[in-house]
């Protein structure tokens, strides 16, 4: 099976504009969970989805939203970005709490 | 709300030899799984090894086990034959057996490889 996808890998913008980043999960998969990784915060769980329906939320501001499509697919949406959202976001997929997450390379945002 | 945590954020090993990452865990739940990713610099994170709580045996995956101790809420790493790939940050993570699929990760340990 093909693993988890993530497009673009990398991604510059300026403060202000808005972002939207892509994930196909592992064929199968229901779940999609969305993670920020920092050097200073380490990994941050954003939300995750299960069968177009989100079903937890991290503590990060509304400016970052999510959804899913009837095929698992899934993006996610920073609006208003800020110097700090530079990060690199990850996407996993799961077929179930016991065996995991999967997760895809990332996509690296910086925001100038 | 579970918590994980790794109390060395660096460690190195020699090429051959064993080394253990430490992780220890605080939850009131009973059901759960736990894990251990390897972020290798630059490259995806793999998932290494996984324990589920109801099970006093420990895993095992090639030259990797864990000593998992349920009463002590401890969750350790064992790498043995150490070998240059396996030079990376290492994540333990929770995951609840109910509900969301979230995992809680500790801050990673990074581990470096002398040869």
């Amino acid at each position: 099976k093909a693993g988890v996808t993530q497009t673009p890998r990398y991604l510059i913008k300026t403060r202000g504009q808005q972002v939207t980043l892509s994930c196909s999960p592992i064929s199968g998969h229901r779940s999609v969970s969305w993670y920020q990784q920092t050097p200073g915060q380490g990994l941050q769980f954003l939300f995750e989805y299960f069968s177009e329906t989100q079903r937890n939320k991290g503590n990060f501001p509304g400016r970052f939203s999510g959804r899913q499509f009837s095929n698992s697919r899934s993006e996610m949406n920073v609006s208003t970005l800020e110097l700090g959202d530079s990060a690199l976001y990850l996407c996993a997929s799961s077929p179930g709490a016991p065996l995991g997450q999967y997760f895809g390379p990332g996509t690296r945002l910086l925001v100038l | 709300a579970q918590t994980v945590t790794q109390s060395q954020p660096e460690m190195s090993v020699q090429e051959a030899e064993t080394v253990t990452l430490s992780c220890t865990y605080d939850t009131s739940e009973s059901d759960y799984y736990l894990f251990w990713y390897k972020q290798p610099p630059s490259r995806q994170m793999i998932l290494v090894i996984r324990q589920e709580a109801y099970k006093q045996q420990n895993a095992t995956e090639n030259r990797f086990s864990v000593n998992f101790q349920k009463a002590a809420k401890s969750f350790s790493l064992k790498i043995s034959d150490s070998q240059l790939g396996d030079a990376a940050m290492y994540f333990c993570a929770y995951v609840s057996g109910a509900g969301s699929y979230q995992l809680t990760f500790g801050k990673g340990t990074k581990l470096s490889v002398i040869p």
